[in-house]
């Protein structure tokens, strides 16, 4: 199965700042088949991305994902308070559909 | 607006079978380009997806898992089931059921998820 690795593992930031967070996969992901999530406490994973690069609906065009291969990056261009929460990376090119551990992004 | 609700008991024995049922309002279960499953996370750790099923009854499972679970699905009542056998206390986790959206030569990501429901297992 593939492995994927995420990091940092938490990731500290004011809002307005930039976030850049890292899914490193074992093996390359077919089809750029990499989608990511946002899960607040308490609260069942978001879809935010599908596809690498498409925003999934109703999600603000602040966020964004780019990569392909094994190297795969979300980006929060300008944190807004409600953005700190943490992140999963999910591949779905290849069976069994595997998820990063995460990153955690938190206010500094 | 398509929306799961997770049911079942929230503590089961040791041994014994974890059973959990996924209510799908808003929307049909036999919806094409879609699966329905279920995936898990254990207190403060990541998500693990435990399989998936078609509304004609087609299944994927987690090869981790593959041997105790069973996962059904009863479209006269638009829900799907969960059953996993033999639990341990490794089984404790938020259990979350999801529409699977299928990708073209691929398999899935989640795009609607239930709120979860905590199964703890102890005697």
């Amino acid at each position: 199965e593939i492995v994927l690795t995420q990091s940092p593992g938490t990731l500290s930031l004011s809002p307005g700042e930039r976030a850049t967070l890292s899914c490193r996969a074992s093996q390359s992901v077919s089809s750029s088949y990499l989608a990511w999530y946002q899960q607040k406490p308490g609260q069942a994973p978001r879809l935010l991305i599908y596809g690498a690069s498409s925003r999934a609906t109703g999600i603000p065009d602040r966020f964004s994902g780019s990569g392909s291969g094994t190297d795969f990056t979300l980006t929060i261009s300008r944190l807004e308070p409600e953005d700190f929460a943490v992140y999963y990376c999910q591949q779905y090119g290849s069976s069994p559909v595997t998820f990063g551990g995460g990153t955690k992004v938190e206010i500094k | 607006q398509l929306q799961l609700q997770e049911s079942g008991p929230g503590l089961v024995k040791p041994s014994e079978t974890l059973s959990l049922t996924c209510t799908v309002s808003g929307g049909s279960i036999s919806s094409s380009s879609y699966y329905w499953g279920w995936i898990r996370q254990p207190p403060g750790k990541g998500l693990e997806w435990i399989g998936s099923i078609y509304y004609s009854g087609s299944t994927y499972y987690n090869p981790s898992l593959k041997s105790r679970v069973t996962i059904s699905v009863d479209t006269s009542k638009n829900q799907f089931s969960l059953k996993l056998s033999s639990v341990t206390a490794a089984d404790t986790a938020v259990y979350y059921c999801a529409r699977h959206h299928w990708a073209p030569g691929g398999y899935y990501y989640m795009d609607v998820w239930g709120k979860g429901t905590t199964v703890t297992v102890s005697s």
